[in-house]
């Protein structure tokens, strides 16, 4: 049974950094993707990158090139979102999700982590 | 950059059919994927490719792409289908994903 596992709640000051794992279970297959979309609140989804969990290989929306780092532990089978500079607006429910090998779309979803941005 | 627009809301009574759309220029070329998300859950995946679905999903949910427009199709429409719905793309150039805004359906 495929599970992503992400951590807990995070409140942070502007300026800040902060750091999301999700862990991931259950893949039977190797090749896949995994990456990170975030949503605002009361807003819609916005896809952020993508980390390839074998290779290392990242791939980030140009919105936040500079900003965020997607990193993995393969030996705990864990992703990692690296967000930097934080500032009011990314405040949001930030979702890890995987993409089978090969395809563009999101089959599983973590339960999504909210970090706050608040002075 | 590539957008998608979907109309706010969809409202429609039970066992009746909404239609929801997804514009693009040139969308038809796309694969087009489909996210089902209720209030403070995580997004779900109920049509990919433009029309297949992942098992589990009813065949009440359908998905149709071409020209300019995708539409997500819901038949029979019950209570429980209340939710938004986003519609996605994976852009070639440039390799990033897209999201329309969300259509929220709302079943009367």
């Amino acid at each position: 049974q495929v599970q992503l596992v992400q951590s807990g709640a995070e409140v942070k000051k502007p300026g800040a950094s902060v750091k999301v794992s999700c862990k991931t279970s259950g893949y039977t297959v190797s090749g896949y993707y995994f990456h990170w979309v975030r949503q605002a609140p009361g807003q819609g989804l916005e896809w952020m990158g993508w980390i390839h969990p074998n290779t290392g290989d990242t791939s980030y929306a140009q919105k936040f090139q500079g900003r965020v780092t997607l990193t993995k532990d393969t030996s705990i089978a864990t992703v990692y979102m690296d967000l930097t500079g934080l500032k009011s607006d990314d405040t949001a429910v930030y979702y890890c999700a995987s993409a089978p090998p090969y395809t563009h779309y999101f089959d599983f979803w973590g339960q999504g982590t909210l970090v706050t941005v608040a002075s | 950059s590539y957008v998608l627009t979907q109309a706010p809301s969809v409202s429609v009574a039970p066992g009746q059919t909404a239609r929801i759309s997804c514009g693009g220029k040139n969308i038809g070329s796309n694969s087009v994927h489909w996210y089902q998300q209720k209030p403070g859950q995580a997004p779900v995946l109920i049509v990919y490719d433009d029309s297949d679905r992942p098992s589990g999903i009813p065949e009440r949910f359908s998905g149709s792409n071409s020209g300019n427009t995708a539409t997500l199709t819901i038949s029979k429409v019950e209570a429980g289908d209340e939710a938004d719905y986003y519609c996605q793309v994976w852009v070639g150039s440039g390799d990033h994903h897209v999201f329309g805004a969300g259509t929220k359906v709302t079943v009367l």
